[in-house]
């Protein structure tokens, strides 16, 4: 069963918009980390956006919030006021408990986005 | 501070020859270490990941093979290469006992010809 899911596989956004990607995840330990990673057309992964399964208020970096919605299994990114240089892959990703020899750290399948002039 | 090195950038191959891939983490000690593929313009697939010296689980059996002979050095291999092996792969380290970030290398561009 899929860990992570994106369902967005591409979206379009004016420059300017905010815009909203989807993540949902699967996981049965009361303890885990959700993360986000853009990935430009270079390659390198950059780390966007953190959110521990116990933190009561949804994390925020500068223009990046996360919309944490644990009953819903849910961990959103919303980027405000979107531009060109946001035009990228996104990925969501999950790191579960902290038990001994499960450390894993998985990725959704990634959303790219395309910020429109 | 932490860094991590992955190396070589590009890689052209033929079939049936073999690989190594080597990453190594400066700054911190006992990491937690990951190999991943990312075939073109997919999602990221965990291979293999670490929690210490000669602690490897494999996520996908298959073509590829890692060993971590010291505690910030992580090696990917194979003995012969397939078509199929062609992608992006990416090295990265979590620090242990925490639910942090990934720190990610720059990764390699492996083309199988």
């Amino acid at each position: 069963a899929q860990k992570i899911t994106q369902t967005q596989p591409g979206m379009f956004v004016q420059e300017k918009e905010a815009v909203t990607l989807d993540c949902t995840y699967d996981t049965s330990d009361p303890s885990y980390g959700l993360f986000w990673y853009k990935q430009p057309s270079s390659g390198e992964m950059i780390f966007l956006i953190y959110q521990g399964s116990y933190d009561q208020q949804n994390a925020t970096e500068g223009r990046y919030s996360l919309n944490f919605q644990k009953a819903r299994k849910s961990a959103n990114l919303v980027i405000s006021a979107s531009q060109l240089g946001d035009s990228a892959m996104y990925f969501c990703a999950m790191r579960e408990g902290g038990r001994f020899g499960n450390e894993k750290l998985t990725f959704g399948t990634g959303t790219r986005l395309t910020i429109i002039p | 501070s932490q860094t991590i090195h992955q190396w070589p950038a590009t890689l052209v191959q033929p079939v049936g020859s073999p690989l190594s891939l080597e990453c190594t983490v400066e700054g911190t000690s006992n990491p937690n270490l990951y190999w991943y593929r990312q075939a073109a313009g997919r999602g990221l697939q965990l291979l293999f990941y670490s929690i210490g010296i000669d602690q490897i689980s494999s996520e996908v059996p298959q073509n590829l093979s890692a060993s971590r002979p010291q505690d910030r050095q992580f090696i990917l291999s194979s003995k012969k290469l397939l078509l199929s092996d062609s992608g992006f792969y990416l090295c990265a380290w979590t620090q242990t006992g925490g639910l942090t970030e990934a720190f990610f290398g720059q990764g390699t561009r492996l083309t199988v010809v």
